[in-house]
């Protein structure tokens, strides 16, 4: 059974950089796409980004094109989602997703399954 | 302000149906799969439906989805107390070239 296990909660300061982890099993890491998607507190959900695990291309949303990075360790079937420059708008639930693509050459159709999240909080 | 448009809520009895709409536009909704998810309390989402009409193993055939021009649909029928929670759609918006979700709708079942 496909499995997503994410890193514990973080207390950051402003300015400062988080990396969330995201461990992978029951499965072959390398077959689905990972994607991160953040939740602020009471807001609904906010898509930013994915990694192909095979080869460690990604795409990132234009909003966060600048702060995130997300890569991947083939050897410990773990993504990860590091986000700069926080400030107390981040402060949000963080949380991995397995995609389904219709098609490979397309673009994804829904998400399962999530990761438990990551609550990262952000402060002065 | 969310690309997608959903009801913020919506109320039933148990043993009644419910539906949940979700709008958007031809960049999306009108011209690429839709997906829902259902979050309970203090958890993660769960997938309910994708490809618009698909259901994931081990969800229930009470829980529907249909699509119709820039437009996309939850059907819950059979509502039980369990089903209470925030029911958000989501699809790829190919303009704006990233995954939008709805602003979420919270179903309470009276």
């Amino acid at each position: 059974q496909m499995q997503l296990v994410q890193s514990g909660a973080e207390v950051k300061k402003t300015g400062s950089s988080v990396k969330v982890s995201c461990k992978a099993s029951g499965y072959t890491f390398t077959y689905r796409y990972l994607h991160w998607v953040r939740q602020a507190p009471g807001q609904a959900l906010e898509w930013m980004g994915w990694i192909t695990p095979f080869n460690g291309n990604t795409n990132y949303a234009q909003k966060f094109q600048d702060r995130v990075t997300i890569t991947r360790d083939r050897s410990m079937s773990t993504a990860y989602m590091e986000l700069s420059s926080l400030r107390s708008e981040d402060t949000a639930m963080y949380y991995c997703a397995g995609a389904y693509y219709y098609d490979s050459s397309g673009p994804p159709t829904g998400f399962d399954p999530w990761g438990q999240g990551t609550l990262v909080t952000v402060s002065s | 302000q969310s690309v997608l448009t959903q009801p913020p809520s919506v109320s039933a009895a148990p043993g009644q149906k419910v539906t949940i709409s979700c709008s958007g536009s031809s960049s999306n909704i009108g011209n690429n799969y839709v997906s829902w998810y259902q979050q309970l309390p203090g958890t993660a989402p769960k997938l309910l439906i994708y490809e618009n009409n698909k259901r994931p193993s081990g969800i229930p055939d009470r829980f529907s989805g249909s699509k119709s021009g820039t437009s996309a649909t939850l059907g819950i029928t059979g509502l039980q107390t369990g089903d209470e929670a925030d029911y958000y759609c989501g699809t790829w918006d190919s303009s704006l070239s990233v995954w939008v979700f709805g602003g979420g709708t919270k179903l309470t079942v009276l």
